[in-house]
């Protein structure tokens, strides 16, 4: 069974910086793509950022380059979103899904950037 | 950017009726390998969406047949017969021909 687990939200200061991270198990993880999706609350889906299998191609929505990073680690079976500068318009539940068909979500975890 | 203007915002349905939801694009979904990346989401209250239908018309894994998905280059339509109750939330449609990524407004079904 595919399992996509997020973790290390939380509430962050403006400016400060957090790292999520997202524990695949139940497929081979270094065989495809990954993804991160946010939502605010109340608010529509929105795509963050996506890396290859390999990590060879990395893309960004606008609304976060520069400040987000997307990474993997394939022997650990996680994929990372490290995030700084934080706004209070990044404030979402910060999704990890798989391939460019987003065909397995994980439950999300909540960042909430507020002083 | 590619924009998906989903319509319509909200809909009214009978348990057992039909329902239609439409997303247009901005510019062609056919991406140079041939194929088109257009997709389509559930997400039910307090839950992560799922994945119903993919590449224009192909249903995911478990999804019954009461959702079919249609359309081609620009305008694609999902459609949902015999509405149960497990079918409200909200819909999204999202392309992944082209980088940035993006997503329809979305949908709201609700029941009439």
């Amino acid at each position: 069974e595919v399992q996509l687990v997020e973790s290390g939200g939380g509430l962050v200061q403006p400016g400060r910086s957090l790292k999520l991270s997202c524990v695949a198990s139940g497929f081979t993880f270094s065989n495809y793509g990954m993804n991160w999706i946010r939502q605010a609350p109340g608010k529509g889906l929105e795509w963050v950022a996506y890396i290859s299998s390999g990590s060879s191609y990395i893309y960004y929505a606008e609304t976060v380059k520069g400040r987000f990073t997307i990474s993997r680690d394939n022997a650990k079976n996680t994929l990372y979103l490290q995030m700084t500068s934080l706004r209070s318009e990044d404030t979402a539940l910060y999704y990890c899904a798989r391939r460019w068909e987003l065909d397995y979500w994980g439950q999300g975890v909540m960042v909430t950037v507020s002083s | 950017d590619v924009v998906l203007t989903q319509t319509p915002v909200s809909l009214l349905i009978s348990l057992g009726g039909q329902a239609s939801i439409s997303c247009r694009s901005s510019q062609s979904l056919v991406h140079s390998n041939g194929n088109t990346y257009l997709h389509w989401y559930l997400q039910k209250p307090g839950q992560s969406p799922q994945l119903l239908i993919y590449q224009v018309s192909n249903r995911f894994s478990g999804i019954p047949d009461r959702f079919s998905g249609s359309g081609s280059g620009t305008d694609f339509t999902l459609k949902i017969s015999r509405v149960e109750p497990e079918d409200l939330g909200d819909y999204y449609c999202l392309q992944s021909t082209h980088f940035p990524r993006t997503f329809g407004g979305g949908t709201k079904l609700e029941l009439k």
